[in-house]
């Protein structure tokens, strides 16, 4: 039973580029959230997506962007990338909202 | 502002011993909560969860829960230094859980041989 998967692993971009993150959940979820976690920091929420609609967001601006595929697979896309974005980026999926989330192994994104 | 709120530590444990790792939250309402375990450079791995006032045993991991306090814990017995990591407490708000969980920072621990 493969677990939460996320794609590429590490990036490195420009300041000023755009870049897009995948996350396939793990078998029978059905929802899909994104978390920004900074060194030395929790994961902070981005936003939520069930039924491939977005549900909820933390705060973060809208160069925070995603879609969830009808198969429940799910992408972040972050526009006009800034030095601060640079952090470990983790999807997390559950069955429902409010239930048991199992993450992904990250995608490490520098900016530079 | 929901807050989870721990002790940074570093936390040290001699191995054997119990490590007693504590959390607090903000949002009264509040129903689910989690313990993660995150390696360094890894990404959090789901260790316990629950749900109700009192205690969750599973293997050597006990969670317990006091809602009148907003209060969680995380027990780890006879700690082995595989268990050295960073814990990380999550809480699922009273927004019905569409806002994400929300995390602690995290609580340092180090088990010594």
């Amino acid at each position: 039973d493969a677990g939460v998967t996320q794609s590429p692993t590490h990036l490195i971009k420009t300041r000023g580029q755009q870049v897009t993150l995948r996350c396939s959940p793990k078998s029978g979820h059905d929802t899909v959230s994104w978390y920004q976690q900074a060194l030395g920091q929790g994961p902070q929420f981005i936003f939520q997506y069930y039924e491939e609609e977005e549900r909820q967001r933390g705060n973060f601006p809208d160069r925070f962007s995603g879609h969830q595929f009808p198969n429940y697979s799910s992408e972040l896309n972050v526009n006009a990338l800034l030095l601060g974005d640079s952090a470990l980026y983790l999807c997390a999926s559950s069955l429902g909202i409010n239930t048991e989330a199992f993450f992904g192994q990250g995608t490490r994104l520098t900016v530079v | 502002q929901k807050e989870v709120e721990q002790n940074s530590g570093p936390l040290s444990v001699p191995e054997g011993a119990i490590a007693s790792l504590n959390c607090t939250y903000s949002d009264r309402g509040s129903q689910s909560f989690f313990w993660y375990r995150q390696y360094s450079g890894k990404s959090p791995e789901l260790i316990m969860f629950i749900y109700s006032n009192g205690d969750k045993e599973d293997g050597r991991f006990t969670a317990q829960l006091n809602k009148a306090s907003q209060y969680v814990s995380l027990l780890i017995r006879d700690s082995q230094p595989s268990d050295s990591a960073t814990y990380l407490c999550a809480v699922w708000g009273s927004g019905g859980g569409a806002d994400g969980l929300t995390f602690g920072k995290g609580t340092h621990l180090i088990i010594q041989p």
